[in-house]
């Protein structure tokens, strides 16, 4: 069985300060983690993926996560927000065979 | 555009009638996977193919809800007799799977169906 929680639901930042979404996994096996971001009226995207190589890994549009195993962590986090990153985010597990498991989401708020 | 294509964006359908909607995958794309979202709430699996064969049904998916992908190719999802509780964003997902560790998959914009 495998799960995510993601410990905030909504998170508010000023524009060019950094931003930290939480995640924590749960998995039977070696797990395949994702985060994805969804914009208003637009599909989900993929912002980066950990698939066992290197533990802090590095997406699209300056985000970057770190791959816990000890804490079961896969937070990620970004040095500046911008007003583009406005959004809901989805911190996502795989099982070895095909199933996405998806957290319930973290809505970010920039200010300007 | 060579993403994942669903039609309709939106549907809007009286209690009990029924609704279809189709799913467009990335063209060499074995896996084609069927999710919904509730407001305020991550996706949820529905079912996925390999190519033709549906390999897998979320106990979510009752026995008025059926998919079936012809061909491998594109893929329909009907719920017959609608209720006020299938209103949700249905979205679909694409991937490659070659055997390899964590492929990605893509996702359409989504069906929004409003059950009034």
């Amino acid at each position: 069985a495998q799960s995510v929680t993601q410990l905030d639901s909504h998170v508010s930042v000023s524009e060019g300060t950094p931003v930290l979404l939480r995640c924590n996994y749960s998995s039977s096996y070696s797990p395949s983690l994702f985060w994805y971001v969804q914009h208003p009226n637009k599909g989900l995207q993929l912002l980066l993926k950990y698939t066992s190589a290197a533990t802090l890994v590095k997406g699209i549009n300056g985000f970057e996560a770190e791959f816990k195993k000890s804490e079961t962590s896969f937070h990620l986090t970004k040095p500046s927000a911008h007003m583009s990153d406005a959004a809901e985010y989805f911190c996502v597990v795989r099982d070895p065979f095909y199933k996405l498991s998806f957290g319930a989401g973290t809505t970010v708020t920039v200010r300007a | 555009d060579t993403g994942v294509s669903q039609n309709p964006r939106h549907k809007i359908t009286k209690r009990g009638q029924n609704v279809t909607f189709r799913c467009d995958p990335i063209s060499e794309h074995n896996r084609l996977y069927w999710y919904r979202q509730t407001l305020g709430q991550g996706p949820e699996f529905l079912t996925y193919f390999q190519n033709e064969a549906q390999l897998e049904k979320s106990r979510l998916l009752s026995d008025r809800f059926s998919a079936e992908r012809p061909k491998g190719s594109f893929s329909t999802l009907e719920i017959q007799r609608t209720e006020q509780g299938d209103s949700a964003m249905y979205l679909c997902a694409s991937s490659l799977e070659r055997g390899q560790v964590g492929p990605e998959a893509f996702f359409g914009q989504g069906t929004r169906l409003t059950v009034v």
